[in-house]
This record gives structure tokens, C-alpha cells and sequence, in this order.
């Protein structure tokens, strides 16, 4: 059974542009959620999508956004770069099992933003 | 909103000792689950507790849950270097419905 895959591993990018990062979950998981981790601040939660509703979100601006399509596949972008957003985006998959809701990360993407 | 808290934020241990990683919600908790991190890693799933007070174990890991349900604890006896890593707790419930909440992590340094 493959594993949750995103899409690019690695980017760069300047000031003020824009990105869209890919989450692809593991097959018959609903529920994609995004995690942008940074050295000081951990593991922050970004929203979470179920059967394309965003169920959740975080305390981010709106600048980040997200989306999910039929296909359980979600993606998330980010608008008008700034420096601070240089982070590991984590995306998760999750289904529930006998009362456990076990969240499958994916290998992340690291986005420099320069 | 929810906070959850985890104390220490760094250890250092000497192999063969042990390693507790305590963990501190601001809201009661419906479930509690664990993850560890390695360098270069992602956040991989360790388990869940789910009852008021459980007590779990995993080999040399041991696992609590407290009986308020606002707290949890992580204790690993006699590290190995393959103990190394970021400990992360994570928990469901309060007002954040379905949002998984994690602490800021443990980072494990282990010395051989």
C-alpha cells in the first residue's frame, strides 16, 4: 500500500511569489490535513479537508489556502511569499479504525523562500 | 484555543539511561496520541490512549494518560541510539473538534 506522497520534495522561491504544494493520501483515506513545521515552532496545523470540506483551520493568514478534490487529493498554496514561510509542509492522511485516528505523514516539502 | 505543551524541549542522555517526555493540554483531551520524528524523518505514529488514567507499553517505551485526561507522558527505558529523535504528542479534542493538536516535541540526543 503506497503511502502519502507529496509534491516537490524541494523549492525555492522568491519574495512575493506564490506556490502550490501537492498531497497525494493514502488510498481510502478522506481526511488530508497540513502541518507546516519550523525549527522554533513546531508542528503548526494549517486546515484539515474531508470529502473536499475544509473541516478545520488554523491560525494562519490568508495568504495559505487549500483545497481537495474528489479524489481525496489536496493541495495547498500559498500567495505572496514572504521569508517567514520558509518551513517543512507536512500533509496527513487519516481514517478512522477500531477508535483509532492514526495520521500518515507524508516526506514533507521544504520550501525556502529567498 | 487549544494548547498543548511538552516539556522538556531538548535532553541529553547518556546511552542506557532513561528518558521521560511529559506532555500538558490546556483542554481535556478525548484521545492523546504519540509520534516520533527522526533527523530528516516525518512525524511517524507510535500509538493512541484514549482512557482516563491508561498505562500502555510498547517494549521499552511506556506510555501514560491522565486520569484528568489534560496530560501524558512518554518514559523510554535504557535509550538506545536508535531512540533518537523528536517526540511529539498530539491531541484530539476541547473545542478543536477534529483538529489534531501538537506539542512543540522532545528532542532526544542520545550519546553512545
Amino acid at each position: 500500500k503506497a503511502g502519502v506522497t507529496q509534491t516537490p520534495r524541494y523549492l525555492i522561491k522568491t519574495r512575493g511569489q506564490q506556490v502550490t504544494l501537492s498531497c497525494s493520501p493514502i488510498s481510502g483515506h478522506r481526511s488530508v490535513s497540513w502541518y507546516q513545521q519550523t525549527p522554533g515552532q513546531g508542528l503548526q496545523f494549517l486546515f484539515e479537508y474531508f470529502s473536499e470540506t475544509q473541516r478545520n483551520k488554523g491560525n494562519f493568514p490568508g495568504r495559505f489556502s487549500g483545497r481537495q478534490f474528489s479524489n481525496s487529493r489536496s493541495e495547498m498554496n500559498v500567495s505572496t511569499l514572504e521569508l517567514g514561510d520558509s518551513a517543512l509542509y507536512l500533509c496527513a492522511s487519516s481514517i478512522r479504525t477500531g477508535g483509532t485516528t492514526e495520521a500518515f505523514f507524508g516526506q514533507g516539502t521544504r520550501l525556502t523562500v529567498v | 484555543g487549544q494548547q498543548v505543551m511538552q516539556i522538556p524541549q531538548y535532553q541529553h542522555v547518556q546511552e542506557g539511561e532513561d528518558f521521560t517526555t511529559y506532555c500538558n493540554s490546556s483542554t481535556t483531551l478525548s484521545n492523546i496520541q504519540w509520534y516520533k520524528q527522526r533527523p530528516g524523518g516525518h512525524p511517524v505514529f507510535l500509538i493512541q490512549l484514549v482512557k482516563s488514567g491508561e498505562v500502555k507499553k510498547q517494549k521499552r517505551l511506556t506510555f501514560q494518560f491522565g486520569e484528568a485526561k489534560k496530560n501524558s507522558s512518554l518514559h523510554i527505558t535504557a535509550t538506545q541510539t536508535t531512540d533518537v529523535g523528536t517526540y511529539f504528542c498530539a491531541g484530539y479534542g476541547g473545542n478543536a473538534g477534529n483538529m489534531l493538536t501538537f506539542g512543540g516535541g522532545t528532542r532526544l540526543m542520545v550519546k553512545p
